[in-house]
């Protein structure tokens, strides 16, 4: 049990364009899901706290406008990158929240690549 | 101020030696720590946790960490290293206040 999926595992796009990536909880609940950047060789980053039904909490740097996030419902948030760019090209990870933050599974992670 | 380090960037051991990352954390109070292990273009899995029980956790794949709480430390080991053992490692902490703090990961590598 606790699977993550995201979907597309990978992404390739033309600058100026939008992406959207799903992250799904398939077997359980989550109101509280995390997206995440990763850039090679380097650790996690916390772009913003997805709460279904309610607004995202994006952390500092990260602009709210670019990185559109969207929790529905309880299985699903969606992170749309909107006019990207080649800088925002990397991985992206999402997680879901089991119960407490103890219970944190975190999704396969999707390759961004915009050319 | 509240943070996580993990001393080795990169650590390189033989096939069939002992693994050992490192980490250590900077807090007032007992955190709830992680090991979650990467591989290659792939998301984290979770090898094990503390949250205030025993303070020798045994995790899945023959891995297993120590909390210490004089040494603030939280180090991964493995007595046996595999090949498959070879990907990067996030020691992660839970402090007060409900916020995650990911070290900055230790990419091991396992030679034949």
């Amino acid at each position: 049990g606790a699977v993550v999926s995201q979907h597309p595992s990978r992404v390739i796009c033309k600058s100026g364009t939008s992406v959207k990536i799903e992250c799904r909880s398939l077997d359980f609940q989550a109101t509280t899901m995390f997206w995440y950047r990763q850039f090679p060789k380097q650790s996690l980053m916390l772009m913003a706290t997805s709460n279904e039904g309610s607004k995202a909490t994006y952390e500092q740097g990260v602009e709210k406008d670019k990185f559109l996030i969207n929790h529905a419902s309880l299985t699903l948030s969606t992170l749309t990158v909107t006019s990207a760019h080649p800088e925002d090209s990397s991985f992206y990870i999402c997680s879901a929240i089991r119960g407490d933050l103890h219970e944190q599974y975190f999704g396969p992670g999707t390759r961004l690549t915009v050319t | 101020a509240q943070s996580v380090t993990q001393l080795d960037s990169h650590v390189s051991v033989s096939e069939g030696t002992p693994v050992l990352l490192r980490c250590n954390y900077s807090s007032s109070y007992s955190p709830s720590l992680f090991w979650y292990v990467q591989h290659p273009n792939k998301g984290l899995q979770l090898l094990l946790k503390y949250t205030s029980a025993a303070t020798l956790v045994k995790g899945i794949n023959g891995f297993e960490a120590e909390f210490k709480k004089s040494e603030t430390s939280f180090h991964l080991t493995k007595p046996s290293a595999h090949m498959s053992d070879a990907a990067e490692y996030f020691c992660v902490v839970i402090f007060t206040g409900n916020q995650f703090y990911f070290g900055t990961g230790t990419s091991l590598t396992v030679i034949p």
